[in-house]
C-alpha cells in the first residue's frame, strides 16, 4: 500500500525558474515530512523537513509548503540551478520512530536546464 | 556530524554465494538502523529495522533468512543477503538514527551474477 503519492514522475525547468513538486498522504499518524535529494550511485541527503505544526518552512532557496487538512505537501525550489538536477523524494514518518523508519513517495526525476 | 558509512560501496557476487554489507555510524551511537533496498529509478523501500542486541524486524515480503541482518553494537550494524540471486541485485541503504532523525549512507551497489 503506496502511503505516500508524489508527483509528478519528471520535471523539466529552466535555469532560474522554480521547481514544484508535490505530495499526498494518507496516514494521518505521520508527523515528520522531510524532502530528500539524491544523485545517481549516492545515498539520499536531507534538504529540508517539516512538521505539521508549521505551513510553510524555507531553508534557501529551498520551500515547504504543508496543507494539513488536505494532507499535501510541497517542495519549491527557487531560482533552479543545472547542479539541482537529481531525483527528489518526499517521505513521511510518524509515531515513537518518527524521523527515522520513513515512508518514500514515487521520486521526481528533476533536469534544470542551463 | 552525524556521517553513516556503508562498506562496500560495490559488490559483485556469483549467483548462490553469499555478499556482507556493513553500516557504520562514525560520530554517534545508534539505537536503531534501518536497511532500505532501491531498485533502479525506483523509489526506497524499507526492508527491516534493527535496534542494538534485538532481532530485527522485517517489513511483509521481506525473507527474513535470506536478509539476515545483525545489529551487533551502537555503531555497526550488517545486512547478509544470503544465497544471492540476480533479482537481489539493487542498491542497498542504511540509515542510523539516534533519536528522531535518521542519517542516511552513500549506499551498496549489488551486482549478482
Amino acid at each position: 500500500q503506496q502511503q505516500v503519492k508524489q508527483s509528478p514522475q519528471s520535471l523539466i525547468v529552466q535555469k532560474g525558474g522554480i521547481s514544484i513538486i508535490n505530495c499526498a498522504y494518507e496516514n494521518t499518524a505521520f508527523d515528520y515530512f522531510p524532502w530528500y535529494q539524491q544523485f545517481p550511485g549516492k545515498g539520499p541527503a536531507l534538504l529540508i523537513a517539516i512538521r505539521p505544526d508549521v505551513s510553510e518552512k524555507k531553508e534557501g532557496r529551498f520551500t515547504i509548503s504543508f496543507n494539513k487538512s488536505a494532507k499535501q505537501f510541497s517542495l519549491h525550489i527557487m531560482d533552479s540551478q543545472p547542479g539541482d538536477s537529481a531525483t527528489y523524494f518526499c517521505a513521511a514518518s510518524g509515531g515513537e520512530t518518527s524521523g527515522s523508519r520513513l515512508t518514500f513517495g514515487e521520486g521526481t526525476q528533476l533536469t534544470v536546464n542551463p | 556530524g552525524a556521517v553513516v558509512s556503508q562498506h562496500p560501496s560495490r559488490v559483485i557476487c556469483k549467483s548462490g554465494t553469499s555478499v556482507k554489507i556493513e553500516c557504520r555510524s562514525l560520530d554517534f551511537q545508534a539505537t536503531t538502523m534501518f536497511w532500505y533496498r532501491q531498485f533502479p529509478k525506483q523509489s526506497l523501500m524499507l526492508m527491516a529495522t534493527s535496534n542494538e542486541g534485538s532481532k530485527a524486524t522485517y517489513e511483509q515480503g521481506v525473507e527474513k533468512d535470506k536478509f539476515l541482518i545483525n545489529h551487533a553494537s551502537l555503531t555497526l550494524s550488517t545486512l547478509t543477503v544470503t544465497s544471492a540471486h540476480p533479482e537481489d541485485s539493487s542498491f542497498y541503504i542504511c540509515s542510523a538514527s539516534a533519536g528522531t532523525k535518521g542519517h542516511f549512507g552513500p549506499g551498496t551497489r549489488l551486482t549478482v551474477t
